[in-house]
């Protein structure tokens, strides 16, 4: 049961590259988020789907976009990456009334 | 706005000892407070839920309590051990644009000494 698979696991962009995070579940849960995690902020939510066919923006949406593929994938594109996005990025998924799963997250380093 | 505070400073403790997390919370009244454990390169786990109606859930070595009046959750691990070490994230749902979010503390660092 692999739970949430987050890919890559790690990258390196330079300033004003860009790059799409995936995320994948096999639990069949409705709701799926991204979240950047920065030492002493801790996890900060950058959007989230409710459920499939519908995205919202979350705390710090600003530079990201995302696409809800369908109800296993949520990914997350950064159009021009900064050094601010420089952070560890984690998916998340859960069903009604249940807890979040998280991958293993994303370590992404703009140079 | 919402806030959830979690002390910033690591706990030290002794193998063995009870070590005790604090989340308080402010400006919400929410339904229920999860914990998640977060070990270094790994995402967050997690650990137990606690409802508004519920004042104390256990689970194994794990304590949780919820007072809604003092806006606070304490989570207590008995008899801890140096594996307990981690980072301790408390998160409740905060209802926004018609669906609940979770929402995160800082989280806590805690250390067990052998």
């Amino acid at each position: 049961n692999a739970g949430v698979t987050q890919t890559p696991k790690f990258q390196v962009l330079k300033t004003g590259q860009s790059m799409t995070l995936q995320c994948a579940q096999d639990m069949n849960h409705n709701s799926m988020y991204w979240y950047r995690q920065d030492p002493g902020m801790g996890l900060r939510l950058i959007y989230y789907s409710a459920s499939e066919g519908t995205t919202d923006k979350g705390e710090v949406p600003n530079g990201y976009n995302v696409s809800r593929l369908n109800k296993r994938e949520f990914s997350l594109r950064l159009e021009s990456a900064a050094p601010s996005q420089t952070s560890v990025y984690f998916c998340a998924s859960r069903g009604l009334s249940s807890p979040l799963h998280f991958g293993n997250g994303t370590r992404l380093t703009v140079t | 706005s919402q806030k959830i505070e979690q002390n910033s400073e690591a706990l030290n403790i002794q193998e063995g000892k009870t070590a005790t997390l604090t989340c308080n919370y402010t400006n919400y009244s929410p339904a229920y407070l999860q914990w998640y454990r977060q070990d270094p390169g790994r995402g967050p786990v997690f650990l137990l839920l606690i409802r508004e109606n519920e004042k104390e859930k256990r689970k194994e070595r794990l304590k949780v309590t919820f007072d809604t009046t003092l806006k606070q959750s304490l989570f207590h691990i008995t008899a801890s051990q140096p594996a307990d070490s981690a980072t301790y994230l408390c998160a409740l749902d905060i209802f926004s644009g018609g669906s609940y979010i979770p929402t995160f503390g800082r989280g806590t660092s805690l250390i067990v000494h052998p």
